[in-house]
């Protein structure tokens, strides 16, 4: 119950496409739904949150939308370009309690020029 | 301002010995978590730090992980005889507990340790 399963693996998109990455989760007690970035030698970068009261945040070319009853969320790259290349993670956690976050196995967004 | 630092940022180690890996979290951040990242396992959760409260040790893979808090401050995670499924990258990350950005994790560069 603890798992957050997240798809595609690896994904390449031309630039100036739209990157969608999807990640579903089965604690509901989870309230704090976060994304990083990842580039190689790096330590993950907050990217964008959301937390399950609204359906969707935008921050700039990055949205996430938010389907409570499917339990499911995912994140949307517009207008992707080549320095959005890196690895992208989903992750959950009980904000209100330790936080401790439960990531998904990872997506390898790469974009061609 | 300055961000979540950790040190060394690489580590060699022969198989038996022990290792410290040092986190210096964000200032004004009371709660402090530590992760591993590798290519079987991802990135979970090893242990979480509040304030004076007692340590959730939940992910810590065996006895031979430990950790502590020191001044509420830097941290240290210690691994004792290391093994070669030791070999990960270490993250820290660290979260301000109050105000609007409460829940937001903030990871270091990590270390990355290899055992030989």
């Amino acid at each position: 119950q603890q798992q957050v399963k997240q798809s595609p693996q690896s994904l390449i998109v031309q630039k100036g496409g739209i990157s969608i990455i999807n990640c579903a989760y089965e604690n509901t007690a989870f309230d704090y739904f976060p994304w990083y970035q990842q580039f190689p030698g790096k330590g993950p970068a907050l990217l964008i949150a959301i937390r399950p009261d609204v359906s969707e945040k935008k921050e700039g070319r990055f949205t996430i939308s938010f389907n409570k009853s499917a339990k499911q969320f995912s994140l949307h790259i517009m207008d992707s370009q080549p320095g959005d290349s890196a690895t992208y993670f989903c992750a959950a956690s009980r904000g209100s309690n330790t936080g401790k976050l439960i990531f998904g196995q990872g997506t390898t967004l790469q974009v061609k020029p | 301002g300055a961000g979540v630092s950790q040190s060394p940022s690489n580590k060699v180690t022969e198989k038996g010995k022990d290792v410290e890996l040092r986190c210096d979290p964000i200032s004004g951040h009371t709660a402090l978590y530590w992760y591993r990242q590798s290519l079987g396992q991802g990135l979970e959760f090893l242990i979480y730090f509040q304030g004076n409260s007692a340590p959730d040790k939940s992910g810590l893979p065996s006895d031979r992980f430990s950790a502590e808090r020191t001044g509420g401050s830097v941290s240290t995670l210690t691994i004792q005889r290391t093994q070669q499924e030791d070999s990960a990258v270490y993250l820290c990350a660290s979260r301000p507990i109050q105000g609007p950005s409460s829940y937001e994790q903030y990871f270091g560069p990590g270390t990355r340790l290899t055992v030989t």
